[in-house]
């Protein structure tokens, strides 16, 4: 099973400020299949990025991804305070099992 | 709009059954795998179980295996998770999941509550 460690746990920024979110996975992820997704408190989990660097269909150009093998990076260029949330990144690669790391929470400063 | 909208969840006691649904629309249901995701309320997403387009390949968690089985209706364009033998850590958010390779789109969520 591959494990996904996200950091930092909690992000504290400003608005305008750039958030840099990791995901690092316990082993290389096949085909650099990571996938991220935005949770708003009480709401379900969507869809930002595919493939680790795939915007999906209606996403900000604020939001970018990269990385490949085992260090994958989530970037919010710009924060907006629409973008509180947690972030969990995930590995569909090498499944079953589908993983997910553990999130970082985005807040406001 | 291709959407996911589930029901079914409630309280249940320790040892007992329920069943979720999920009705999707929008799109061509019997062309995509699904998933059930769970969330206990206030922690993270944990991969429950995946069905193939037709029903035939079903795979589990370990800790749901045995217990949970998966099922679509392709003609009804409807997911379900028949749980049983229900625990009290089994309490938890659970979602349905769209997948050709990532997630997308969720259910709206089910909660669970397994309690005396």
């Amino acid at each position: 099973e591959v494990v996904l460690t996200q950091s930092p746990g909690t992000l504290s920024l400003s608005p305008g400020e750039r958030a840099t979110l990791s995901c690092r996975a316990s082993q290389s992820v096949t085909s650099n299949y990571v996938a991220w997704y935005q949770q708003k408190p009480g709401q379900a989990p969507r869809l930002l990025m595919y493939g680790a660097s795939s915007r999906a269909t209606g996403i900000p150009d604020r939001f970018s991804g990269s990385g490949s093998g085992t260090d994958f990076t989530l970037t919010i260029s710009r924060l907006e305070p629409e973008d509180i949330a947690v972030y969990y990144c995930q590995q569909y690669g090498s499944s079953p099992p589908w993983t997910f790391g553990q999130g970082t929470k985005v807040e406001i400063k | 709009e291709v959407q996911l909208v589930q029901s079914g969840g409630g309280l249940v006691q320790p040892g007992g059954s329920l069943r979720l649904s999920c009705a999707a629309s929008g799109f061509s249901f019997s062309n995509y795998w699904m998933h059930w995701v769970r969330q206990v309320p206030g922690k993270g997403l944990v991969w429950v179980a995946r069905i193939d387009t037709d029903g035939d390949i079903t795979t589990y968690a370990d800790s749901v295996k045995g217990r949970f089985t998966i099922s679509r209706d392709n003609a009804k364009n409807t997911l379900y998770l028949q749980m049983t033998s229900l625990r009290a850590e089994d309490t938890a958010v659970y979602y349905c999941a769209r997948s050709r390779s990532s997630f997308d789109p969720w259910g709206q969520g089910s909660l669970v509550t397994v309690s005396s």
